[in-house]
């Protein structure tokens, strides 16, 4: 167990939906970083956050959006969703921002039909 | 291209054998690199991470060796074991100032299948 809590485990939704989906950082962690793994591919780096405030951005599709609150959680809402955006969604945290000693979250499985 | 590639895509190996995971970069210097596991479904664990100036981390039954000269870095793994059947990522980070942006480079991976 990294510590990093995510929910939901599953979701499953509809094309044009839009869906929020929500990270716990390890205790003490600042950083929270959001990762989308579609099937059999890598690991894509969407955006990260540090205290709050997005730190560096990845490949973020400008229909996804990501916010960090002031105790440390972070949501990531995907909207309008395509049959693509079907994928694996990873969250991981740092006590830095640089990335050092990053763990991750067991991530949530989206399924969009 | 991808700055960060991993090889082979994947691996049969016997239980019980050795094996060798590859991985080429092309940035430097960089702040360090690091080797996940991820079983299927599940997220990516760390097995070591290696700052530039180091050469070998181990890790148990895995030791990852790093050459700045060739920009390569290589994933021993020992006397495998059913349960390292799981997918190996190579990861690079940057030092942020480099960037000021995205400083994560991942590899995609090798596929690591250990049978009986």
């Amino acid at each position: 167990d990294s510590g990093v809590t995510q929910t939901p485990k599953h979701l499953i939704t509809a094309t044009g939906q839009r869906v929020t989906l929500r990270c716990s950082p390890r205790s003490g962690d600042l950083s929270v970083y959001w990762y989308q793994q579609s099937l059999d591919q890598g690991l894509q780096f969407l955006i990260q956050y540090y205290n709050g405030e997005e730190r560096a951005k990845g490949n973020i599709l400008e229909r996804f959006s990501a916010q960090q609150f002031p105790d440390l959680h972070s949501e990531l809402n995907l909207s309008s969703l395509e049959l693509g955006d079907s994928a694996l969604y990873f969250c991981a945290s740092s006590v830095e921002p640089s990335s050092v000693g990053q763990y991750f979250g067991p991530g949530t499985r989206l399924t969009v039909t | 291209k991808n700055q960060v590639e991993q090889s082979p895509q994947s691996l049969i190996i016997l239980e019980g054998k050795n094996c060798t995971l590859q991985c080429n970069y092309t940035m430097s210097p960089f702040s360090n690199l690091r080797w996940y596991k991820q079983d299927t479904g599940r997220g990516p664990v760390s097995l070591t991470i290696m700052t530039f100036s180091e050469n070998t981390k181990s890790n148990g039954r895995y030791t990852a060796t790093l050459d700045a000269d060739t920009k390569q870095s290589s994933l021993h793994i020992t006397a495998s074991q059913l349960s390292d059947s799981a997918s190996y990522i190579c990861v690079v980070s940057l030092y942020f100032d480099q960037t000021g942006a995205n400083n994560l480079f991942f590899g995609t991976g090798t596929r690591l299948t250990v049978i009986p």
